[in-house]
């Protein structure tokens, strides 16, 4: 159980086009689900956490107006890299918790390798 | 500033040997630490929670330790396989989780 599903595994697109990556809890709820962004060899730094039916909460950093997150459903957050530059190019993972418990383990989607030309 | 600091390098050991993996702390003390495994272009997955009141915590081959003397965590894998291979991540947290930058582990046949 507690899967997290994630869509695109890749894409390519070209600099100054958006792209919209979809993360869903397939087997459970998530209120909240968060956002990484790894580059390679690094760790994995938190962009934001999406709150189902309000703002998204951005670290610090993170451009907001850039990564828009929209987490409409209690199984869906979608996250849009918006006039995406080479230097966006990373791993994208989302993740959730299947239960509202801080000590509760994050169930992560498979991520999204982002290229942009 | 928080920091979750782990062996960036590679460990390389032998099959069957135990692997020891290393996850230290600084300027926090955290109520709990949760150990994942993660795989090339894969998200990770979770291995353990170990808390602070907790001194051991096993499953299967693996143990993790927490030593709040030493503000460390130690990871091991016991009769490692080449399987095992890959990196693993420390985080730890409240409402979200910090990971430190992995250790990758090569287990040669």
């Amino acid at each position: 159980g507690a899967v997290v599903s994630q869509h695109p595994s890749w894409v390519i697109c070209k600099s100054g086009t958006s792209v919209k990556i979809e993360c869903r809890s397939l087997d459970f709820q998530a209120t909240t689900m968060f956002w990484y962004r790894q580059f390679p060899k690094q760790s994995l730094m938190l962009m934001a956490t999406s709150n189902e039916g309000s703002k998204a909460t951005y670290e610090q950093g993170v451009e907001k107006d850039k990564f828009l997150i929209n987490h409409a459903s209690l199984t869906l957050s979608t996250l849009t890299v918006t006039s995406a530059h080479p230097e966006d190019s990373s791993f994208y993972i989302c993740s959730a918790r299947s239960t509202g418990s801080y000590e509760s383990p994050l169930h992560f989607g498979n991520g999204t390798r982002l290229t942009v030309t | 500033s928080q920091k979750i600091e782990q062996n960036s390098e590679a460990l390389n050991i032998q099959e069957g040997k135990t692997a020891t993996l290393t996850c230290n702390y600084t300027n926090y003390s955290p109520a709990y630490l949760q150990w994942y495994r993660q795989d090339p272009g894969r998200g990770p997955v979770f291995l353990l929670l170990i808390r602070e009141n907790e001194k051991e915590k096993r499953k299967e081959r693996l143990k993790v330790t927490f030593d709040t003397t030493l503000k460390q965590s130690l990871f091991h894998i016991t009769a490692s396989q080449p399987a095992d291979s890959a990196t693993y991540l420390c985080g730890s947290g409240y409402s979200t989780l910090t990971f430190g930058k992995g250790t990758m582990l090569l287990v040669s046949p």
